[in-house]
């Protein structure tokens, strides 16, 4: 698509129930990320795909939290047993590949509001 | 790791000049990056530096230090749509590719008549 496409854009649910967030990134973009982003504070790095394969998952804040990427393109966040603390926006960005040369610009999604009560 | 800091809020007049600084302490440097997030949306690219100097794109510039740890970001000519976050962040060098990017926690500017 013409830009990232996150779903849904908001989703509330209660405590112990488990979410799924969808990201459709840019068409032809091989590396994916994932971030989380509370009210007053920079994004915080969760996971990075290249391809379908997590290349670094160092943010997931614990076994709660997982990622898949299986066909290498659409992404979900899976969380479990969701607790009050997970609420937040949580954004998807894409980028064209893993070239560390040159700006490799990341472009994000709007974000996937989470509320957890 | 990474430590970024930036100043929490800033407010300016419109048609001024604003900088907004950020200092860092990494453990690996390959670039810095400057986005700006309105209320509700994804944050957008600004500019990046990765060599010493000034970048300059129009009305908004970007200047790196690397020996000081120490970036910011010029906005010239302000208009009330300038009215945002800006974030400061830095790129890691991520063993296997990646652009994996460490944030501070922006920068609220409010633009005033």
């Amino acid at each position: 698509g013409a830009g990232v496409s996150q779903t849904p854009s908001n989703k509330v649910t209660e405590k112990g129930k488990y979410v799924e967030l969808r990201c459709d990134p840019i068409s032809g973009h091989t590396a994916l990320y994932w971030y989380r982003q509370s009210l007053g504070q920079g994004p915080e790095f969760l996971i990075y795909f290249q391809g379908t394969g997590a290349a670094d998952d160092s943010g997931l804040p614990n076994d709660r939290f997982f990622a898949v990427r299986p066909e290498g393109s659409v992404s979900t966040l899976k969380i479990q047993r969701t607790e009050r603390g997970d609420s937040a926006v949580y954004l998807c960005a894409s980028s064209s590949g893993r070239a560390l040369t040159g700006a490799n610009v990341l472009t994000f999604g709007a974000g996937s509001r989470l509320t957890v009560l | 790791g990474q430590n970024i800091d930036q100043p929490t809020e800033m407010t300016a007049t419109e048609g001024a000049i604003v900088q907004i600084n950020c200092t860092y302490q990494t453990s690996g440097f390959n670039g810095l990056f400057w986005y700006q997030q309105h209320a509700g949306e994804a944050p957008t690219f600004l500019s990046y530096n990765v060599l010493d100097g000034l970048e300059e794109k129009g009305r908004f510039s970007s200047f790196l230090s690397r020996s000081k740890g120490y970036s910011y970001l010029l906005l010239k000519e302000l208009q009330m749509k300038d009215s945002a976050s800006y974030l400061c962040a830095v790129r890691d060098r991520l063993t296997g590719g990646g652009n994996k990017l460490t944030f501070g926690t922006g920068t609220q500017l409010k633009v005033e008549l």
